[in-house]
């Protein structure tokens, strides 16, 4: 099955700078990558996704990169205020028609300092 | 619209009680979920259902059991509780059909302790 790697574990940025957050995945057959964003005591909530068939997307402050190849997606955050502290999770799935759930990485603590 | 609803929010079990975790959508989404989440350990799949009748395991089956009751409704249950299974569950839904069909939504979540 699938696999996702995420690192750092903990990040901690002073407000107003960027942000990366990194994944790996193992399986070459995933091709929907989303990033949620999780509060404390609350749901994950999308903020960005990315296919396969696409190498970056952004909306706003947050962009995400997709390497195929080496099997690994990216979250950046640029400009991070303090609503940005949270917990990010990264994923992946195969998205080929199927009703699979997603493999989650095991979760970045954003930490803005202000 | 209320998306994704779960009940109960909080519980509390003793060892050995069983009990079952409802979750019901009002977005006519085809499919459904069940995750866990335990501290440093992410989001884990449980079980899924891609439509009402049939039911699948995730990652983490073991002690669960599930129904897809009809297309709204997929409950969880644990028939005997372990301290094991004290987490926060999540029920989460996607379309299969029509626009957004990757985009997967989640409910409120249960915290569970199990004593």
């Amino acid at each position: 099955g699938e696999n996702v790697e995420q690192h750092p574990s903990t990040l901690s940025v002073q407000e107003g700078d960027s942000a990366v957050i990194k994944c790996t995945y193992s399986d070459s057959a995933s091709n929907y990558f989303p990033w949620y964003k999780q509060e404390l005591g609350k749901r994950p909530q999308l903020i960005i996704d990315i296919r396969s068939n696409v190498g970056e997307k952004k909306d706003q402050r947050i962009a995400v990169t997709l390497n195929k190849t080496a099997k690994h997606f990216s979250l950046h955050i640029t400009e991070t205020q303090p609503e940005d502290s949270a917990v990010y999770f990264c994923a992946a799935r195969y998205s080929g028609g199927g009703a699979d759930g997603l493999t989650f990485g095991k979760g970045t603590h954003l930490i803005i300092q202000p | 619209n209320a998306g994704v609803t779960q009940t109960p929010k909080f519980q509390v079990l003793k060892t050995g009680q069983s009990m079952t975790l409802q979750c019901a959508q009002d977005m006519n989404h085809n499919s459904m979920y069940w995750y866990r989440q335990d501290p440093g350990m992410g989001l884990r799949l449980i079980y899924y259902s891609a439509s009402e009748g049939t039911t699948d395991k995730g990652e983490v089956p073991n002690g669960y059991n599930v129904s897809r009751l009809n297309k709204r409704e997929f409950s969880l249950r644990l028939e005997s509780a372990a301290p094991s299974q004290t987490s926060v569950y999540f029920c989460a839904s996607r379309r299969l059909a029509g626009g957004a069909i990757d985009t997967q939504y989640f409910g409120p979540g249960t915290r569970l302790t199990v004593l």
